[in-house]
């Protein structure tokens, strides 16, 4: 299997433009995690679906931030407009079937708003 | 609800010396205990993970977990470190059968030649 795969890796743009992070989980996997990674605040968990539908979105910083998942294969995080502030790795992960417990992680979109 | 204590954020051991990272955990019901490892600029990997039964889980690389519900703790351990274990470790919680997780704010493992 592929892994849960993250577009693009690396995103650097300019304060109010918009910004859309994209996600395919492994095949099979139902349930769908975004975080946030950063210096300061460590990793936080932003948004989780189960079956396409979000679940608890209580960690999404603001309404500068969305998230939508279409179907299985396909979730979008995204931010606009953008601060400096929002800098940040961001990380998918998926998880479902008989591991549902484990989580397995992309490898990240890293995040630069100048 | 649930929290994870991480002590230390930077620990620094010479290679071939025990590893020791410690990790204490809050939890209203049965926890998961999960240990995961993040090398520069890569996503996190699972090292191990603690649900039910026995409680010394074995992971890869050479390292492994006792879960002590008396001390509420969850210390990854590696009897010899090797230049390649240098990353950052993160101890994560869960209550039983559910799937958000609570990361702590990790720990820098360094090893020196």
């Amino acid at each position: 299997d592929a892994g849960v795969i993250q577009s693009p890796r690396h995103e650097v743009t300019e304060m109010g433009q918009e910004v859309t992070l994209r996600c395919k989980p492994i095949s099979g996997h139902n349930s769908l995690f975004w975080y946030r990674q950063t210096m300061m605040r460590g990793l936080e968990l932003l948004i989780y679906f189960n079956n396409n539908v979000p679940i608890d979105d209580s960690g999404m910083p603001e309404d500068r931030f969305s998230a939508k998942m279409p179907n299985a294969s396909f979730s979008t995080l995204k931010i606009q407009p953008s601060e400096p502030r929002d800098s940040a790795v961001y990380f998918c992960a998926s998880t479902g079937g008989l591991m549902r417990e484990t989580q397995y992680f992309g490898p990240g979109t890293r995040l630069l708003v100048l | 609800a649930q929290s994870v204590t991480q002590l230390g954020s930077h620990v620094s051991v010479s290679e071939g010396a025990l590893v020791l990272l410690r990790c204490n955990y809050s939890s209203s019901v049965p926890p998961y205990l999960f240990w995961y490892v993040q090398y520069p600029n890569q996503g996190l990997q699972l090292l191990l993970k603690y649900t039910t039964g026995a409680t010394l889980v074995k992971g890869i690389n050479g390292f492994e977990a006792e879960f002590k519900k008396s001390e509420t703790s969850f210390h990854l351990t590696k009897p010899s470190a090797h230049m390649s274990d240098a990353a950052e470790y993160f101890c994560a919680v869960s209550g039983t059968g559910a799937q958000k997780l609570v990361f702590g704010q990790g720990t820098r493992l360094t090893i020196n030649p």
